[in-house]
């Protein structure tokens, strides 16, 4: 039972202009969201995250935009370089989880193209 | 400053051997966690700890243990490699904090990639 999916394996997008991922989850508890960005080779690192309370959450060219009532949210990353080229996680926390577990969703590959 | 650092990098595994995956991390945190990552899949938990002593199961821990003996350390343990094991596993892990937003930004160390034949 996949609580966090992220529908698109893979995206391409154009140097410069935006690039926008996407992730659903199912359990409406969950009250905390995180991106996390991963390069080959390498572990995964924190991106961006928000809070259940907001709607949006800026942080320079990485925005993210969370939809409670369509358990939606997205990453929008404007403009898009090609250092974004990268593998992105979403993943939620539920306050009832002490010990501060996520659940992933299963990553989309994105490339930016020069 | 290391962050997480995971030991060994690769390993390649007969079915039926046993091997144990070292996780250490030098940031003095007190949560650290065991995730397997296969295609299709994302990062599953498999293990994780809340303080040195304790440890609890995650979404995937047949076939897996766990130790954490010293604070900074988490060992993973396979006792019997099967090749449904062949993965990247990731080891991470957090602060203890009551800020919502620390608690659940985790260090992940760059994984180790298994191949069980």
């Amino acid at each position: 039972d996949q609580q966090v999916k992220q529908n698109s394996p893979s995206l391409s997008v154009q140097e410069g202009r935006i690039s926008i991922l996407n992730c659903d989850y199912t359990n409406s508890m969950f009250d905390y969201f995180l991106w996390y960005k991963k390069y080959p080779a390498e572990g995964p690192t924190f991106l961006i995250s928000i809070s259940s309370i907001k709607d949006k959450n800026e942080d320079g060219r990485f925005t993210v935009f969370l939809n409670k009532s369509a358990k939606h949210l997205s990453l929008h990353i404007v403009p898009s370089q090609p250092g974004d080229s990268a593998v992105y996680f979403c993943a939620a926390s539920a306050p009832w989880w002490g010990a501060q577990k996520l659940v992933f969703g299963q990553g989309t590959r994105l490339t930016i193209n020069p | 400053n290391a962050g997480v650092t995971q030991t060994p990098k690769f390993r390649v595994l007969k079915t039926g051997q046993s091997m144990t995956l070292l996780c250490a991390q030098d940031m003095n945190h007190e949560y650290m966690y065991w995730y397997r990552q296969d295609p299709g899949m994302g990062l599953r938990l498999i293990h994780y700890s809340v303080g040195e002593g304790t440890t609890a199961k995650g979404e995937v821990p047949d076939g897996y243990n766990v130790s954490r003996l010293k604070k900074q350390n988490f060992l993973l343990g396979l006792e019997s490699a099967a090749p449904s094991q062949t993965s990247v596993y990731f080891c991470a892990s957090s602060y203890k904090t009551l800020d919502r937003e620390a608690k659940n930004i985790q260090y992940f160390g760059a994984g180790t990639r298994l191949s069980v034949l």
